[in-house]
């Protein structure tokens, strides 16, 4: 059964660095997202893509936040300059079209910040 | 925007009860509403979800019902097994919208 992967799994990272997380949607799907979810809290929305373009994005995603669709294959998003409380487990989740609104998460990058 | 309340926030059944886990939301155009499971460490995965046109929507020991004019949906589990032990979110949307809006979770401990 076809699943979206991510990478890395984990990744420690010192406050003000850069971090890319990268995700591999399923491949015949061209809706793409990212969520995070802090430790113990709710899944919540960063911003959707799609035909190449940003979609919608919510008042998190701001402008230390960007994603790109470099290939064919890969989904990734970049945090310029983390903060710590940037900490938490990064979920990617596609769709195809025409389905309705099913988005599939893959296992998700768990960030953390120092 | 949206917003989706969960509850309870922690559920402890006896393995073979039943559970059941409810949802609000507010937004009356919101017409979709999956049902995601989470185990430690991975992913929320989707078990099952509804669509406003219809009201009870079953596979195997898991149901989903959905009351659009009180604008609640539940998931009911019957039969329950120790691997049905995770979190459980619900999720909102409506077609066209692009972000899902999960409630707050549950988490469901199976007693064997």
């Amino acid at each position: 059964e076809p699943e979206v992967t991510q990478t890395p799994s984990h990744q420690v990272t010192q406050m003000g660095q850069e971090v890319i997380l990268r995700c591999v949607p399923i491949s015949n799907h061209l809706y793409f997202y990212w969520y995070r979810q802090i430790l113990g809290q709710k899944v919540e929305f960063l911003v959707s893509f799609y035909n190449n373009e940003i979609s919608e994005k919510s008042e998190i995603f701001d402008d230390q936040f960007s994603v790109e669709r470099p290939d064919g294959s890969n989904f990734t998003l970049k945090i310029r300059s983390t903060k710590l409380e940037d900490s938490a487990m990064y979920f990617c989740a596609s769709r195809a079209t025409g389905v309705g609104e099913t988005q599939y998460f893959g296992p998700g990058t768990r960030l953390l910040v120092l | 925007g949206e917003n989706v309340e969960q509850h309870p926030s922690t559920l402890s059944v006896q393995e073979g009860d039943s559970a059941v886990i409810k949802c609000t939301y507010s937004d009356s155009a919101s017409n979709y509403f999956p049902w995601y499971k989470q185990e430690l460490g991975k992913g929320p995965q989707l078990i099952i979800d509804i669509r406003s046109n219809v009201g009870e929507k079953k596979d195997q020991r898991i149901a989903v019902t959905l009351n659009k004019t009180a604008k609640h949906f539940s998931l009911h589990i019957t039969e329950t097994q120790p691997e049905d032990s995770a979190v459980y979110f619900c999720a909102a949307t409506s077609f066209g919208n692009e972000k899902l809006t999960f409630g707050t979770g549950t988490r469901l401990t199976i007693i064997p």
